[in-house]
């Protein structure tokens, strides 16, 4: 039973670029939700997709943008890529029970480095 | 937005020693959730919280939601070096964003 499986694992990229991080759910799962978690805090919350939908988004720019597939799978793409985007970006997975009380089921995430 | 807040920011303890970390609200939550996150790794669920005045246990690790559900603490007795991470409580704002506190850091000395 395969977990929640994130690439790449790191990234390198200068000021200004734009990167795409991928997830693929825990089998079984349908919900996914990115966050951004800075060196030293705790996970914030990007935005959270569920039958190709965003449903709810934390205070991040629109630099940051989503998609989910109909496999489930997930991107997260970020624009305009600044110094205070670097960060471990972490996948987590769900399944959708209609109320917000579901455990989080974590990637081990992809570390964002920007030069 | 929904913020719960974290104390202490560190822990560091004797091997075999308890403590206890604590998480605050400042409004009524409808659950909460403990998470693990050892150095390097992601964060792991460890036990949702529903019931006013609910204890869990977990083998050394003890959860409890206040009876007004704006608070909970985790506590770890007989602490060993298996112990060693960050300790995050999380509640939903709402249906789907959670959010999550800054985390207790937990070190050991043998």
């Amino acid at each position: 039973d395969a977990g929640v499986t994130q690439s790449p694992t790191h990234l390198i990229k200068t000021r200004g670029q734009q990167v795409t991080l991928r997830c693929s759910p825990k089998s079984g799962h349908d919900t996914v939700s990115w966050y951004q978690q800075a060196l030293g805090q705790g996970p914030q919350f990007i935005f959270q997709y569920y039958e190709e939908e965003e449903r709810q988004r934390g205070n991040f720019p629109d630099r940051f943008s989503g998609h989910q597939f109909p496999n489930y799978s997930s991107e997260l793409n970020v624009n305009a890529l600044l110094l205070g985007d670097s960060a471990l970006y972490l996948c987590a997975s769900s399944f959708q029970s209609g109320r917000g009380n579901q455990p989080q089921h974590f990637g081990d995430g992809t570390r964002l480095s920007i030069l | 937005g929904q913020q719960v807040m974290q104390i202490p920011q560190y822990q560091h303890v004797q091997e075999g020693e308890d403590f206890t970390t604590y998480c605050n609200s400042s409004t009524t939550l409808s659950n909460i959730q403990w998470y693990k996150q050892r150095p390097g790794g992601h964060p792991v669920f460890l036990i949702q919280l529903v019931k006013s005045g609910e204890v869990k246990k977990q083998k050394r690790l003890t959860f409890q939601f206040g009876e007004a559900k704006k608070n909970s603490s985790l506590h770890i007795t007989a602490t060993q070096t298996t112990d060693v991470g960050t300790y995050f409580c999380a509640a939903y704002s709402n249906d789907y964003k959670l959010s999550f506190g800054a985390g207790t850091t937990v070190t050991v000395r043998a």
